[in-house]
């Protein structure tokens, strides 16, 4: 079956950088995304990846390892508004959009 | 930035009653849009795949009678709960993708939290 995998729930200090991680299991690969949202909030677009590698955007990482099954969405300089949930999601051959559950991110001062 | 408009964010209504929910993308065309449903510290749930111009196709488990979804230009989808229960009650989001683009990542509305008394 279609899986994704990420913890519950992370805490981290302002100021410090945390990594999330992902695993997936799909029925092929058309790319992994990262989203944050805010509670009774729509997601919002964070990054993609669909070639192995690391990408950067700004405080935001984001890296890739197809032959794992592996992500992680990496976040510098922690912001207290960074609290939120954090949602990986890989598209699988179908381009059918596999979720997980999502990572509740709490930042303390 | 492509923009979906999603109407109302709120809706409180009696048991038995519809409620009708309307999700637009301001400034692209969507050819698919996507129905969610959020329970509480949940993840998204896809629901139905709106087709323009076509029927919409339901996922495992969710009633397309009570489900209705209307996908009638390619700016506009809208999903209608049909006789309300309690149970319904949940965070309904919908989400698009330009046209034509497969790879761009889905842009969500804001959600709809309906609360069936």
């Amino acid at each position: 079956g279609q899986n994704i995998d990420q913890p519950t729930e992370m805490t981290a200090t302002e100021g410090a950088i945390v990594q999330i991680n992902c695993t997936y299991q799909t029925s092929g690969f058309n790319g992994l995304f990262w989203y944050q949202q805010h509670a009774g909030e729509a997601p919002t677009f964070l990054s993609y990846n669909v070639l192995d590698g690391l990408e950067e955007k700004g405080r935001f990482s984001s890296f890739l390892s197809r032959s794992k099954g592996y992500s992680y969405l990496l976040l510098k300089e922690l912001q207290m508004k960074d609290s939120a949930s954090y949602l990986c999601a890989a598209r699988d051959s179908n381009y059918q959009l596999i979720w997980g559950a999502g990572t509740k991110l709490i930042i303390k001062p | 930035g492509a923009v979906v408009s999603q109407h109302p964010s709120r809706v409180i209504c009696k048991s038995g009653t519809s409620v009708k929910i309307e999700c637009r993308s301001l400034d692209f065309q969507a050819t698919t849009m996507f129905w969610y449903r959020q329970f509480p510290k949940q993840s998204l749930m896809l629901m139905a795949t709106s087709n323009e111009g076509s029927k919409a196709t339901y996922e495992q488990g969710v009633e397309k009678d009570k489900f209705l979804i209307n996908h009638a230009s390619l700016t506009l989808s809208t999903l209608t709960v049909t006789s309300a229960h309690p149970e319904d009650s949940s965070f309904y989001i919908c989400s698009a993708r330009d046209r034509g683009m497969d790879w761009t990542p889905l842009h969500f509305g804001n959600g709809t939290r309906l609360t069936v008394t």
